[in-house]
């Protein structure tokens, strides 16, 4: 079956202005989350989808980040006035949330996002 | 703030050789660990999860928890160059489903 899938695969914006980026999870997966990694570093949680519930926005890096997911499905990362600091590859992953399963994430391609 | 502890290497085997990475933990509630690798310039994909204490096997991995000491280890037996990328090492966070991941080890597999 299709995998995640997120797009654009790349953005080049000027310091500034607003980007939008989208993570389509795999059917059926009820949990969603959003991370981004820097060159050469780890990955750093943003943000927590699951099903119904309020999100875990814990990771959220300032107030110029925020995330909506509609009808449980797609999600939308919204960064406004990009810094050159938010550089870096935003990953999406999904995860069944099966009761005692060990969840594990798939993970999307990558938007990897480039401030001028 | 709790933290997955990792060498950021670069770890180099000879071709054939084992190779061992180890990851630390601070959560002494978590419960799931996982091995993920990820190739330079593509998304990580998982290699192997493990919850119980002991030893997992799946082919040429084995993945080593020691919950009273905290740690989990992954062993790559007959190395091969192609299994040259950075592992990373995640914990799920006790009591939630958020992942903390380790900045990575990154392994070169020697031809």
């Amino acid at each position: 079956g299709a995998g995640v899938s997120q797009s654009p695969s790349n953005k080049v914006t000027e310091k500034g202005k607003d980007v939008e980026l989208r993570c389509d999870p795999i059917s059926g997966h009820t949990a969603l989350y959003w991370y981004r990694q820097s060159l050469g570093q780890g990955l750093e949680f943003l943000i927590y989808f699951q099903g119904n519930s309020a999100p875990d926005k814990s990771g959220l890096p300032s107030d110029r980040f925020s995330a909506e997911r509609t009808g449980g499905s797609v999600s939308t990362l919204t960064i406004q006035r990009t810094q050159q600091e938010d550089s870096a590859v935003y990953l999406c992953a999904s995860s069944s949330r099966k009761g005692t399963g060990p969840n594990e994430q798939f993970f999307g391609p990558g938007t990897r996002l480039t401030v001028l | 703030q709790k933290e997955v502890e990792q060498n950021s290497g670069p770890l180099s085997v000879p071709e054939g050789a084992i190779a061992s990475l180890n990851c630390t933990y601070s959560d002494r509630g978590s419960q799931s660990f996982f091995w993920y690798r990820q190739y330079s310039g593509k998304s990580p994909e998982l290699i192997m999860f493990i919850y119980s204490n002991g030893d997992k096997e799946d082919g040429r991995f084995t993945a080593q928890l020691n919950k009273a000491s905290q740690y989990v280890s992954l062993l790559i037996r007959d190395s091969q160059p192609s299994d040259s990328a950075t592992y990373l090492c995640a914990v799920r966070d006790s009591g939630t489903y958020k992942y903390i991941f380790g900045t990575g080890t990154r392994l070169k597999v020697l031809a």
